[in-house]
């Protein structure tokens, strides 16, 4: 199986709040899990990434947290801003396979309210 | 956008119509891709490419083809367009499989 379910596809968040986006995956062979960030018009871009080898991992205020025995990753944004409005989606690959692609959950929209 | 271009940016044609849509890379990353990305589907990959001449299908391929005959250049064919094909598509590149991808700026088409 290669899929990635992503939830909630949509969230509202008060400026100041934590914003959550939770990931599932059913590939115990995935060993890179990013997640990227999307502006409206724009490609998605590349916000963090995760390897399993850690359980945690912090850039400012977007921490990936990675449960690996219930293959589940999630992205926590503290403090979200106006400007973090914008639609996430996280990915999952196995580097060491032969399988080329990143496997991508479907997305968040997420808007904050100033 | 990593020096990712597309091109064009839009495109307008009409069903039954060959359409050609161009990625290129400054970056010289082996790995490129071809997605697209509908509502309520997220980005589904069309086409990748291994190398030159080193391509293969992705998971909606159907009705699409693709050309890599330089590095820098991945061409997406679509032989003759359908309304289904209405989207906006993404090009990426990386540099090492399966690793952090880099993706352009995006093309929108709309198949009348």
């Amino acid at each position: 199986q290669q899929q990635v379910k992503q939830s909630p596809q949509s969230l509202i968040v008060q400026k100041g709040g934590i914003s959550i986006i939770n990931c599932a995956y059913e590939n115990t062979a995935f060993d890179y899990f990013p997640w990227y960030q999307q502006f409206p018009g724009k490609g998605p871009a590349l916000l963090i990434a995760i390897r399993p080898d850690v359980s945690e991992k912090k850039e400012g205020r977007f921490t990936i947290s990675f449960n690996k025995s219930a293959k589940q990753f999630s992205l926590h944004i503290m403090d979200s801003q106006p400007g973090d409005s914008a639609t996430y989606f996280c990915a999952a690959s196995n580097s060491g396979g032969s399988n080329y692609k990143l496997t991508f959950g479907k997305g968040t929209l997420l808007t904050v309210n100033p | 956008d990593a020096g990712i271009t597309q091109s064009p940016r839009h495109k307008v044609t009409e069903t039954g119509t060959p359409v050609t849509l161009r990625c290129h890379q400054t970056e010289n990353h082996r790995y490129m891709y071809w997605y697209r990305q509908d509502p309520g589907h997220g980005l589904r990959l069309i086409h990748y490419s291994y190398g030159v001449k080193d391509t293969d299908k992705g998971e909606v391929s159907d009705g699409y083809s693709v050309s890599r005959s330089k590095t820098e250049d991945f061409l997406l064919t679509l032989e003759s367009a359908t309304s289904s094909q209405t989207s906006v598509y993404f090009c990426a590149i990386s540099e090492r499989v399966a690793q952090t991808q880099y993706f352009g700026p995006g093309t929108r088409l709309l198949v009348l």
